[in-house]
């Protein structure tokens, strides 16, 4: 069964700075999803960016890009000019491809962001 | 408007009794999910199904039950065998197994 590990509960950022979210996970598979969603104090779960496994190139969105490292299981989340409309929960999620996964989503345990003016 | 709509926001539940938070989609989604959240965690899957009148138990499914009469509709009960049912609950959605889930905005259920 895969994992999903964040290791830091709570982050913090000046406005106007850089963050670094950590995400590690565990798993035999070759192809998958990896994925970052955003959870405001509203609780709806926003998708901010998308990761496939067989890319190389790291996913972009915006503000906010992954550092994805296959080898080493890492997928991290950097966001560049953190406004105040940052600050959330952020999970890290996997989704496996294989034929019996019927695409489940695999949670982290999440990451409180707070976004300082 | 296209999106997913979960009913209602806030639900309480008295001792032994069923209750059942709507899941609606005008999508045209195939495959729909039941997530369950505690405090200061990340979701567990409760029930899925990819298709009408088919569903398949998640990692947490005891205590609940499902149904998918409808492709747009995929309601989950709450039943008395449920011990500690508290918590939040997200309905999600996907077109194909290629694609991102998306969420609804989440029924709150508390026990009185």
């Amino acid at each position: 069964a895969q994992t999903v590990t964040q290791s830091q509960p709570e982050m913090s950022v000046q406005e106007a700075e850089t963050v670094t979210l950590s995400c590690t996970y565990d798993t035999s598979e070759s192809d998958y999803y990896l994925f970052w969603y955003k959870q405001p104090p509203s609780r709806q779960m926003i998708l901010v960016i998308r990761q496939e496994a067989y890319k190389q190139q790291n996913a972009t969105e915006n503000r906010f890009s992954v550092n994805f490292q296959k080898a080493a299981k890492s997928f991290s989340l950097k966001i560049s000019d953190s406004q105040l409309g940052d600050a959330a929960m952020y999970f890290c999620a996997y989704r496996s491809l294989g034929g019996t996964s019927y695409g489940k989503l695999t949670f982290g345990q999440g990451t409180i962001l707070t976004v300082h003016p | 408007d296209g999106g997913i709509t979960q009913s209602p926001k806030y639900l309480f539940r008295k001792e032994g009794q069923n209750v059942t938070l709507s899941c609606e989609q005008n999508l045209n989604h195939d495959a729909m999910y039941w997530y369950r959240q505690d405090p200061g965690q990340g979701l567990r899957l409760i029930y899925y199904s990819q298709i009408v009148n088919d569903f398949q138990k998640g990692d947490i499914a005891e205590g609940y039950s499902v149904s998918r009469e409808k492709k747009e509709s995929f309601p989950l009960t709450v039943t008395s065998a449920q011990k500690n049912p508290t918590a939040f609950y997200l309905c999600a959605s996907r077109r194909s197994k290629m694609e991102t889930q998306y969420f609804g905005p989440g029924t709150r259920l508390l026990v009185l």
